[in-house]
């Protein structure tokens, strides 16, 4: 049982808009800064969001990041073939002293 | 870009010991943070470790606490996990990965390509 909840998928055509909801407590989200990764099994995670809503260079705008009390929102727009991989939210929590994820969301684009 | 380097992994009997290490390939390594993040087979990502850049501070997931003990060698741009009594359940892919800031541990900019750690008899 992870601390951040996600949805175990989602999913949309190409073109298409999703997002991924990441619900979390106070001590975690409420107060602190949430990042976000993608990740292929088999390759390196990457980060694509930071400081709640801070994209890294050369992640495209299409991918963007909010924060809203407890829970946080990934959103990508013009969805594409190579997006489909697996994404988590991250954060510091205060209580836990220690830094904990999102279950994970596995994206498919239909 | 900084390029980091997992080794020491492999297959351990239950209760065994394993030593991981990570290399980064520039001396900045020193002034980040560091975190083991695996991926258990069939589960998501999970923070294991992190320690700061000083090594004045560590934290641990509950389910490593006592077993698992993180240190770095800032002379040597190198970070280790110690793994003992090790269980089935720690089977998985070890990633190291890097903050950009001193003490904190979200943000893990920099990851490397991941170890296999598989925990059988």
């Amino acid at each position: 049982q992870s601390v951040l909840t996600q949805p175990p998928s989602v999913s949309a055509a190409p073109g298409q808009k999703v997002t991924i909801s990441c619900s979390g407590s106070l001590g975690n989200i409420g107060n602190n800064l949430v990042s976000w990764y993608q990740h292929l099994p088999g390759t390196a995670p990457k980060l694509f969001i930071y400081e709640n809503d801070k994209r890294p260079s050369g992640i495209p705008d299409r991918f963007s990041g909010s924060k809203s009390g407890t829970s946080a929102t990934l959103g990508i727009t013009g969805l594409q073939t190579g997006d489909e991989a697996d994404y988590y939210c991250g954060t510091w929590d205060s209580d836990r002293q220690a830094e904990v994820f999102g279950g994970g969301t596995k994206l498919t684009v239909l | 870009e900084v390029q980091l380097v997992e080794s020491g992994g492999g297959l351990v009997q239950p209760g065994g010991s394993l030593r991981l290490s990570c290399t980064a390939s520039e001396s900045t390594f020193g002034y980040y943070a560091m975190t083991w993040v695996r991926r258990a087979p069939g589960e998501g990502l999970q923070p294991v470790s992190g320690i700061s850049a000083s090594a004045g501070h560590t934290y641990y997931a509950d389910s490593v606490k006592g077993r698992f003990t993180i240190s770095r060698d800032n002379s040597n741009n190198t970070l280790y996990l110690q793994m003992n009594s090790l269980r089935a359940e720690d089977t998985a892919v070890y990633y190291c990965a890097m903050s950009h800031c001193g003490g904190c541990y979200s943000e893990l900019h920099h990851w490397g390509q991941g170890i296999l750690v598989t925990v059988s008899s």
